[in-house]
């Protein structure tokens, strides 16, 4: 069974730094893209980051660029997020998410973890 | 970079049929998928590709695209199938990339 578990959410002051975790299991983590997706209270999704199989490639939404990011250790089945500068903006759940391909130009994530809350107040 | 517009909200008669259309530049390049939210819940996704099902989604759920338009298709609508309901594609900015809809949320009455 997949199972993604998201880790590290909580309370930071605007400014601050946080770093989510997400264990992956039941699946051969090293062979898939691994993405990160946000939510704010009461908004829609937001898709963040995402990595290639072997860390080699990274991209992200314009609003994180240079302030967030994402790493994973193949060897550890984990995901990685590093928030730096945070802003009050960032303030969301944080899904860990599997990217799947399918035929054709299909891309989709079938895998989610429950999310974590980060906060961003003082 | 890319957007995917959606209508806010839909509503539909138990067991009737509802369609949640998704629009933007980028599905004329990629397929979109589809995901259903519950409130306090992770998204899971429904639709991907051309139309297709991961295990365990009724069959009552199908996707369809033209041009720039996707959608999805809730045939025979139940009670539990009332949720917000997200649509996502690549970007088509070149890049692996991704954009969501803005979401639609589904009232079943």
């Amino acid at each position: 069974e997949v199972q993604l578990v998201e880790s590290g959410g909580g309370l930071v002051q605007p400014g601050g730094s946080l770093r989510l975790s997400c264990a992956a299991s039941g699946f051969t983590f090293s062979s898939y893209w691994m993405s990160w997706v946000r939510q704010a209270p009461g908004k829609g999704l937001e898709w963040v980051a995402n990595i290639k199989q072997d860390g080699s490639e990274k991209y992200y939404v314009d609003s994180v660029k240079g302030r967030f990011t994402i790493s994973r250790d193949n060897a550890k089945n984990s995901l990685y997020l590093q928030m730096n500068s945070l802003r009050a903006e960032d303030t969301a759940v944080y899904y860990c998410a599997r990217l799947g391909r399918g035929d054709l130009e299909s891309y989709y994530f079938d895998y989610w973890g429950q999310g974590t809350l980060v906060t961003v107040s003082s | 970079s890319s957007e995917l517009t959606q209508d806010p909200a839909v509503s539909v008669a138990l067991g009737q049929t509802v369609r949640i259309t998704c629009q933007g530049d980028s599905l004329r390049s990629y397929y979109a998928s589809w995901y259903q939210q519950k409130p306090g819940q992770a998204p899971v996704l429904v639709i991907y590709g051309k139309n297709n099902r991961p295990s365990g989604i009724p069959d009552r759920f199908s996707g369809s695209s033209s041009g720039n338009t996707a959608s999805l298709t809730i045939t025979g609508a139940q009670a539990e199938d009332e949720a917000d309901y997200y649509c996502n594609s690549r970007d088509s900015s070149g890049n692996p990339t991704y954009v969501f809809g803005t979401g639609t949320k589904v009232t079943v009455l």
